[in-house]
């Protein structure tokens, strides 16, 4: 099974600051069909997820600007350009490229 | 607008079954995948497994930790996805999370399961 490892656990952030999550997979997360599989997503408290980021790179609809998404092979990366208050949460990196499924291990964003 | 309504969560004692519904709506059903996906209270996600469409045969995965015990099944004309949860142990406690297609898009917002003597 693929793991995924997050890091950091916990990103105490200021407002208006970076802020960058990393997500490193056991094995490349490259698929059959050459795309690489990596999903972000956003789970506010008390909320379902929210997928923010589909194939490593690819902004969902309605997802602000500031949420980036990149990496290849089996490095991969979140970045909010300027934490605002609502960014608040848990965020997981998932890969979808091969079965079984698997989450990483989520890192909780919180404002100093 | 895309919807997912789950159902059928409670109480139950270790060893009994519950079988769980998702409702969907705004979205072509029976085009898509599905997952179900659990979260423990207080702790991470974890992928339960996945329903393909009938146009890719229905066929299912599962996680590991499921198979043998969870099975999903779909209702293409009540636009209804099911987990048949046997077996269940204290470890299978969980808000149950529906979510569609293999890029899993959108999520409801969960069902409680909670299995204690």
């Amino acid at each position: 099974d693929v793991v995924l490892t997050q890091s950091p656990l916990s990103l105490p952030v200021t407002l208006g600051q970076p802020a960058s999550i990393s997500c490193r997979s056991s094995q490349s997360l490259v698929h059959s069909d050459g795309n690489m599989y990596l999903n972000w997503f956003q789970q506010r408290p008390g909320q379902s997820p929210r997928r923010l980021i589909y194939k490593v790179s690819n902004r969902d609809s309605g997802v602000p600007d500031r949420f980036s998404g990149s990496g290849s092979g089996t490095d991969f990366t979140l970045k909010i350009s300027r934490v605002e208050a609502e960014d608040v949460g848990v965020y997981f990196c998932m890969q979808v490229s091969q079965w079984p499924l698997t989450f990483g291990g989520g890192t909780k964003v919180e404002i100093k | 607008e895309v919807q997912l309504v789950e159902s059928g969560g409670g109480l139950v004692q270790p060893g009994r079954s519950l079988r769980l519904s998702c409702k969907a709506s705004g979205f072509s059903f029976g085009d898509s995948g599905m997952n179900w996906v659990r979260q423990p209270p207080g702790k991470g996600l974890e992928w339960v497994g996945f329903i393909r469409s009938k146009a890719y045969g229905g066929t299912t995965e599962y996680a590991a930790s499921v198979k043998g015990r969870f099975t999903i099944s779909r209702d293409d004309t009540e636009n209804i996805v099911s987990l048949q949860m046997d077996g269940l142990k204290a470890e299978d406690t969980a808000l149950y999370y529906c979510a569609t297609g293999v890029n899993v898009d959108y999520w409801g917002q969960g069902t409680l399961v909670t299995v204690s003597s």
